[in-house]
């Protein structure tokens, strides 16, 4: 079935260091991919999407491209700050058109440090 | 997007006892999601609750425990029945909008923290 790995949290980090959290997936036909953010004490926010192929997505600085060939979808920001500490998930939806059933990985805590 | 709200935010109960989630969206949408986020885990899909059909369960979720109504595009209920420590949880809500062109989001509510004693 469609599963979505995470790399393993928490990862703790210096203000303006790069970041990248890892993501892969295992899905048949065409997912779409998402990269939603946990904020402390807040519900979950879609951070970005990308739905085919080499599509990169972006937003507040972050970035993740679809990657088929190695089924992977990595979140990255190339400085990060203090209020980007939050727990991050990445998704996969088999819908077409539609999200339906979306599938999270495990989620990777980020804790950035002044 | 859409706005949706939980109540309550939080609860504590006894064992034994059932707690109802209620999911309320500021505009009329078609599919509604409920998810269980154990503590320190990811989101688990409980059902999918479409407005005038019965709502579909995944794998390892029965309506007996976890009864959902949806009576209307704007609301919804879940009930956690016969509640267990087990099922401390985070309980979401999220609900399918049309984002542009023909491609959906998901919106998520703020979640209803439940710990059962």
């Amino acid at each position: 079935g469609n599963s979505v790995t995470q790399m393993e949290g928490p990862v703790t980090l210096s203000e303006e260091a790069f970041l990248t959290i890892n993501c892969t997936y295992t899905a048949t036909g065409y997912p779409s991919l998402f990269w939603y953010v946990q904020y402390p004490g807040e519900g979950l926010q879609l951070l970005l999407k990308a739905t085919k192929a080499d599509d990169k997505g972006s937003n507040k600085g972050f970035e993740a491209t679809y990657r088929k060939e190695t089924t992977s979808f990595h979140l990255e920001k190339g400085s990060v700050q203090v209020s980007d500490s939050a727990v991050y998930f990445c998704a996969l939806s088999s819908g077409s058109g539609n999200t339906g059933k979306l599938i999270f990985g495990q989620g990777t805590t980020l804790q950035v440090k002044p | 997007s859409a706005v949706i709200s939980q109540k309550p935010s939080r609860d504590i109960c006894q064992r034994g006892t059932s707690l109802t989630i209620q999911c309320q969206v500021d505009s009329q949408v078609t599919m509604m999601f409920w998810y269980r986020q154990q503590p320190g885990q990811s989101l688990t899909l409980i059902a999918t609750a479409n407005q005038g059909s019965e709502a579909t369960y995944e794998s390892g979720f029965v309506i007996d425990k976890f009864p959902i109504s949806r009576p209307n595009l704007t609301f919804s209920t879940l009930t956690v029945s016969n509640m267990s420590p087990e099922d401390s949880s985070i309980y979401l809500c999220s609900v399918e909008e049309t984002s542009w062109g023909s491609y959906n989001e998901q919106f998520f509510g703020p979640g209803t923290r439940l710990t059962v004693l």
